[in-house]
This record gives C-alpha cells, structure tokens and sequence, in this order.
C-alpha cells in the first residue's frame, strides 16, 4: 500500500533550535517526494521536492530509500516558520499526478 | 501572480440538501485535481482531470458525489444529498506539464464545508 506517515502531529522548539520533521513512507517503486508548508490563513504550498535537491528558506530534506524517509530539517528555527507542514508522495510509476499526503506536522517555533 | 481561485469559501447546508463547489485553475493548467481534507488529516485527491477528461477518480464516492469540467477550465464538485461526513475542507489544484513549474501542483484556498 501507498502511505505516508508523519508520527509527530506536533513539533514544539525554541527559536535558533534545529528542527526535524519526520516523514516516513511506503512504496515499492521510486517516488517523488515532497514537503508541502500552510502558514496560518494562506494556502497550501510546495516547499521543496527532493529531485530539485535545493534548499528552500534553510530547509532541507534528503530522500533515503534504505530507511524510506525523507525528513525535513533546518538547523536553526525562526518563528516565521510555524505552520503546518505536510509530506506528500507521488508515485513514480502512476500516469496520474495525484500526491499521497501524510496527516502533517504542527511546528511551533518559541521567541 | 496568477492563483486558482475556489467559490464559495465556506458552505453550511443540512445533511440530505446538494452543494456545489466551483474551482478556476491558472490559466493554462490542463491538469485540476479536487481533494478532500478531513479535520486533523492530510488532503485525499477525490478526482483527476486532464483537459475535460477524468483520469483518476477512484476514490470518488460516485453514489452522490459528481465533477465535470465540461470546456477543459474551470470545474465544479457536486454532492447529493450531503451527509455529515462530507465536512470537511475541500480543495482544488492545477498543475501544468510545461514550463519552470512543471507538473508543481497550485492550490486554491479551499471551500470549508460543514453539514449539518
């Protein structure tokens, strides 16, 4: 089965903190993964993706299949960053675009 | 900055009525994919559109729950009767194969639907 699972429904750090979200996934092809951010009142949208392999506003993300986990990290936090980050995944190997989300991620950044 | 636009932007109707949603993607985008977003879950795509054509709507409960997108543009999600499960954001994107976004999915903000 297609999933993807982010176990943290909520991450609490200080600001300058590093940060890591966690994403896990299952899919037997090669996927395309990515990491979706809603920052309160604004829509959902695309953060990064990891075949672009670039980091967007310090974060980053790298796709290990051994461990089948693309986890987004930041080294130091800011408080621009809360929001509700989503991981998603479209499989390789379908001709349609749809993404598979995962239940996302609150991360609340402290002063 | 051209945007995908949802109307209305919240619903409140009584379970059994019909409500429709309408989604305009960014000009160009021959792709628009309708999910659906339950409280405290991540987005569920609902139903695929290429141009005017369905490609995926395999997870669209098709006993009351219908899309067209008759002219390739703009679409509209149609539930009939509405149950009190059907509360839920519900969200509508594009994509384009061409260009420095390519196949990058824009989101509209969202019709939040809540019944009654």
């Amino acid at each position: 089965a297609q999933r993807v699972t982010q176990p943290e429904k909520l991450l609490s750090v200080f600001k300058g903190a590093p940060v890591e979200l966690k994403c896990n996934y299952s899919y037997s092809g090669s996927p395309e993964l990515f990491w979706y951010v809603q920052y309160s009142r604004q829509r959902l949208q695309l953060l990064l993706r990891h075949i672009s392999r670039e980091s967007i506003k310090g974060f980053t993300a790298d796709l290990n299949k051994g461990e089948t986990s693309f986890h987004l990290k930041k080294p130091f936090a800011q408080e621009e960053d809360s929001a509700m980050y989503y991981c998603a995944l479209r499989p390789g190997s379908s001709n349609t675009g749809k993404l598979i989300f995962g239940q996302g991620t609150t991360l609340q950044v402290k002063p | 900055e051209a945007e995908v636009a949802q109307s209305p932007r919240y619903k409140i109707t009584e379970k059994s009525q019909a409500v429709a949603f309408w989604c305009d993607p960014i000009s160009g985008h021959a792709t628009l994919y309708w999910y659906r977003q339950i409280l405290g879950q991540g987005p569920e795509l609902l139903v695929q559109f290429q141009d005017e054509s369905v490609v995926d709507d395999s997870q669209l409960p098709k006993d009351r729950f219908s899309a067209e997108r008759l002219k390739g543009v703009d679409s509209t999600l149609k539930i009939q009767p509405a149950e009190l499960g059907d509360s839920a954001m519900y969200l509508c994107a594009s994509s384009s194969l061409a260009g420095p976004s390519y196949n990058e999915q824009f989101f509209g903000p969202g019709t939040r639907l809540t019944v009654l």
